[in-house]
């Protein structure tokens, strides 16, 4: 049973670049959050996908975009890339058919490093 | 503001011995509350989950819930040097998870 993948592993981009994330979810999930998670910090919430659309947003700028496609899989794009954008960039997947629990489980993440 | 609070530690036991790891939420309106156990350098793998009021076992680890003093905990028994780690609460209000920052915990062997 695969687990949540994620590419690429590490990433390094330049102030003002754009970057695009991918992530494939567990077997048997539909829905896929993102998250982003700074050096001591616990993960913050980007943005969840649901049936392709963004179904909720957590309190980031309008530069991180995401998409979700018919496989589930999912992109998180971030323009205009910032020093403080570097971070790792986490994806969770879960199954909509268990909304009390709504267990996620985490891909391996992508390491951001914006110089 | 939804917060979760974690007392960020660090937090030393012996091998063998209980660790007791705390969190608490602010929001009453949260449904499940759920442990991660997070390796340096490696994502968060999920412990286990709780989401009604008092204790939920699972071989070696035991959650408990207070929704009346809005208290989440982990029990770790018989410690081991492999459960040195930083472990993150979190709480899910509708379609959000909301982490606390982690606590690290170290197993001396």
């Amino acid at each position: 049973d695969a687990g949540v993948t994620q590419s690429p592993t590490h990433l390094i981009k330049t102030r003002g670049q754009q970057v695009t994330l991918r992530c494939s979810p567990k077997s048997g999930h539909d829905t896929v959050s993102w998250y982003q998670q700074a050096l001591g910090q616990g993960p913050q919430f980007i943005f969840q996908y649901y049936e392709e659309e963004e179904r909720q947003r957590g309190n980031f700028p309008d530069r991180f975009s995401g998409h979700q496609f018919p496989n589930y899989s999912s992109e998180l794009n971030v323009n205009a890339l910032l020093l403080g954008d570097s971070a790792l960039y986490l994806c969770a997947s879960s199954a909509s058919g268990r909304p009390r629990y709504n267990e996620q489980f985490f891909g391996p993440g992508t390491r951001l490093t914006v110089l | 503001q939804k917060e979760v609070e974690q007392n960020s530690g660090p937090l030393s036991v012996p091998e063998g011995a209980i660790a007791s790891l705390n969190c608490t939420y602010s929001d009453r309106g949260s449904q499940s509350f759920f442990w991660y156990r997070q390796y340096s350098g490696k994502s968060p793998e999920l412990i286990m989950f709780i989401y009604s009021n008092g204790d939920k076992e699972d071989g070696r680890f035991t959650a408990q819930l207070n929704k009346a003093s809005q208290y989440v905990s982990l029990l770790i028994r018989d410690s081991q040097p492999s459960d040195s780690a930083t472990y993150l609460c979190a709480a899910n209000t509708g379609n959000q998870f909301y982490f606390g920052t982690g606590t690290s915990l170290t197993v001396i062997p």
